[in-house]
């Protein structure tokens, strides 16, 4: 199935430290939304983004629309140990209730050493 | 607590059964999706219902079927199981509004194992 390319795939970092991770695509996409994954758990929506340039923030976590559409960040700053998880970016063409299907990236797994 | 409810988390069975996973939307969303989530495969999107229509397919195979009913909740039904079946099964809802784009909002997800 389709996905979008997530990278780092994984990261191990210290208490404190700050986090960037990206996702690239060679569609163009409306929207693009990050979402964290706790073991067995469902996806719990981070940020959401609509227009190309926007840039986001939801506390310590700052997101970026590609100007291109075709890509958009996430930054953690001042890591804690509760970032521990597995990170999603998706992408969403969006028109109406149409097709608002979400492409998802391959994740970033996060470790944070307290 | 997203106000997406899945039932059951957990379910095993046998190759060749047929198991019914339920989803009840937030109150208010109009749109169901359901996602496959495996190991190797990572989230999948499988079919989304938009106020009891079908209205977009993903990769769902022809042993798997879901509906819509007219209170919005979904049922996604898998029959003739096997083993790569095993998997989390994950129902999001989102609300269509006049601008293009909506957050989708996820359930905590059914876990099925086929032994």
């Amino acid at each position: 199935g389709q996905q979008l390319n997530q990278s780092p795939q994984s990261m191990f970092i210290q208490e404190g430290e700050d986090v960037s991770m990206n996702c690239t695509s060679s569609s163009i996409f409306n929207t693009w939304l990050w979402y964290k994954q706790d073991p067995g758990e469902g996806p719990v929506l981070l940020i959401a983004l609509y227009k190309a340039g926007e840039l986001t923030s939801n506390g310590r976590l700052t997101a970026q629309f590609g100007i291109t559409r075709k890509d958009s960040f996430l930054n953690i700053s001042a890591s804690i140990p509760s970032d521990v998880g597995i990170y999603f970016c998706a992408g969403q063409l969006g028109y109406g209730g149409a097709t608002n299907k979400l492409i998802f990236g391959t994740g970033t797994l996060l470790a944070v050493q307290p | 607590d997203s106000g997406v409810t899945q039932t059951p988390k957990h379910l095993i069975t046998a190759t060749g059964q047929r198991v019914t996973l339920r989803c009840s939307p937030r109150s208010g969303d109009l749109s169901v999706y359901w996602y496959q989530q495996s190991l190797d495969q990572g989230l999948q999107f499988l079919i989304q219902y938009y106020n009891g229509e079908e209205r977009a397919k993903g990769n769902i195979l022809e042993r798997f079927s879901a509906q819509q009913f007219p209170d919005l909740h979904s049922e996604l039904n898998l029959s003739s199981l096997e083993l790569g079946d095993s998997a989390l099964y994950f129902c999001a809802s989102s609300q269509p509004r006049d601008r293009a784009n909506t957050e989708a909002f996820f359930g905590q997800g059914t876990r099925l194992t086929v032994v």
